[in-house]
């Protein structure tokens, strides 16, 4: 399908480590968002990349936190040395218009 | 400071009535409106927007009302059917900005 993709659906991973979270947006769109969403709670804003302006970082909650849009197209979002607290569904979104396409997310297990 | 509110966690609804989700704003700048839903381990998908210029948006069986006075928006969706048990967030905007701040979501259940 030409849907957003994220990549793993799931990771478990160690305090301490640092992981990677892949997001493929639909091909055209120039906007792309990273959401994350903690247990009972909504859809939190991290970053937002749109075209080759500067992002805006504004949401990410430590400078542990960092993601990157290479060529317009693909952003990865890093977590360095892991926390529990960092457990959650992060959800990426691309959109044209105004109406966003969301991923199925990536669900981060921080033991 | 939570800008966009939806009060009931959860609702559960009869299948054939009428299922009203709710959601209140505190931002005055805020003009546009969505509604997504979402189900287990799918990401949400876009359901009805609304503009401030509106007070009410129309698509088959879903119906958003907006209420700017009191800052209020709901989600109508008549007849209800299982197939629309889901989590529900709206969402809010000031069309000049690209940041949209959702709820934390209501979980509907449609009884069968």
């Amino acid at each position: 399908g030409a849907g957003v993709s994220q990549s793993p659906s799931n990771k478990v991973t160690e305090k301490g480590k640092d992981v990677e979270l892949r997001c493929d947006p639909i091909s055209g769109h120039t906007a792309l968002y990273w959401y994350r969403q903690s247990l009972g709670q909504g859809l939190e804003f991290l970053i937002y990349f749109q075209g080759n302006s500067a992002p805006d970082k504004s949401g990410l909650p430590s400078d542990r936190f960092s993601a990157e849009r290479t060529g317009g197209s693909v952003s990865t979002l890093t977590i360095q040395r892991t926390q529990q607290e960092d457990s959650a569904v992060y959800l990426c979104a691309s959109s044209l218009d105004g109406i966003q396409y969301f991923g199925a997310g990536t669900r981060l297990s921080v033991l | 400071d939570q800008q966009v509110k939806q009060n009931s966690p959860s609702l559960s609804v009869q299948e054939g009535r009428i299922s009203i989700l709710n959601c209140d704003y505190t931002n005055s700048m805020f003009d546009y409106f969505l509604w997504y839903k979402k189900y287990p381990a799918e990401g949400p998908t876009f359901l009805i927007s609304i503009s401030s210029i509106k007070d009410k948006n129309e698509d088959g069986r879903f119906t958003v009302f907006l209420n700017k006075s009191a800052k209020h928006l709901s989600l109508h969706i008549v007849p209800s059917q299982p197939g629309d048990s889901a989590v529900y967030f709206c969402a809010a905007s000031d069309q000049g900005t690209y940041k949209y701040i959702f709820g934390t979501g209501t979980r509907l259940k449609v009884l069968a």
